[in-house]
């Protein structure tokens, strides 16, 4: 069975600093996506960033980027230039190629400080 | 295109009643699941389908728990002689598959208070 997991409970990083968020996941399959998931008090889960396993390029959305090691299967999420809008929790989530559902970690709660 | 739709954001319910929560997915999207989510953890799944087929269902998804998906379109999930643990919030999820670039748009969620 898959298996995320994310360790940290809470982090917190001062406005416009730099901040990695850790996770990590086990799976038997060679094909798969992993996603990092923004879940705001308004409890909408938004996608923030999705990396295809066969990829060795780490995927990078503006100030989203990650740190995809699959020999490691490891899976971070860094947020540079932080802003007071990124206060959330954040979920890692793992899902098979050939299926449909998605796998996700207990969640991370980031808090940013003005 | 106003997202996926939740009715009703809040539900409180006695012990033993049955409870209905409603999905609009975002039209044209031919994939609907369900995840359930409680306190300090992640969405777990519970179910999904394909247009108006049921694709999979969870082992989580006692057989108090029923959804439909009529004419694949809307979806409703209902819960039978509701107990404390299912307490949680209901969340909806619909996408278009394109191959494997699948992207999930979440509603807001139900949140479901069984006392």
């Amino acid at each position: 069975a898959q298996t995320v997991t994310q360790s940290q409970p809470e982090m917190s990083v001062q406005e416009a600093e730099t901040v990695t968020l850790s996770c990590t996941y086990d799976t038997s399959e060679s094909d798969y996506y992993l996603f990092w998931y923004k879940q705001p008090p308004s409890r909408q889960m938004i996608l923030v960033i999705r990396q295809e396993a066969y990829k060795q390029q780490n995927a990078t959305e503006n100030r989203f980027s990650v740190n995809f090691q699959k020999a490691a299967k490891s899976f971070s999420l860094k947020i540079s230039d932080s802003q007071l809008g990124d206060a959330a929790m954040y979920f890692c989530a793992y899902r098979a190629g050939a299926n449909s559902k998605l796998t996700f970690g207990k969640g991370i709660t980031l808090s940013v400080r003005p | 295109d106003t997202g996926v739709s939740q009715d009703p954001r809040h539900k409180i319910t006695k012990r033993g009643q049955n409870v209905t929560f409603r999905c609009d997915p975002i039209s044209e999207h031919n994939r609907l699941y369900w995840y359930r989510q409680t306190l300090g953890q992640g969405p777990e799944f519970l179910t999904y389908f394909q247009n108006e087929a049921q694709l999979e269902k969870s082992r989580l998804l006692s057989d108090r728990f029923s959804a439909e998906r009529p004419k694949g379109s809307f979806s409703t999930l209902e819960i039978q002689r509701t107990e404390q643990g299912d307490s949680a919030m209901y969340l909806c999820a619909s996408s278009l598959l394109l191959a494997s670039a699948e992207k999930l748009f979440f509603g807001s969620g139900t949140q479901l208070s069984v006392l």
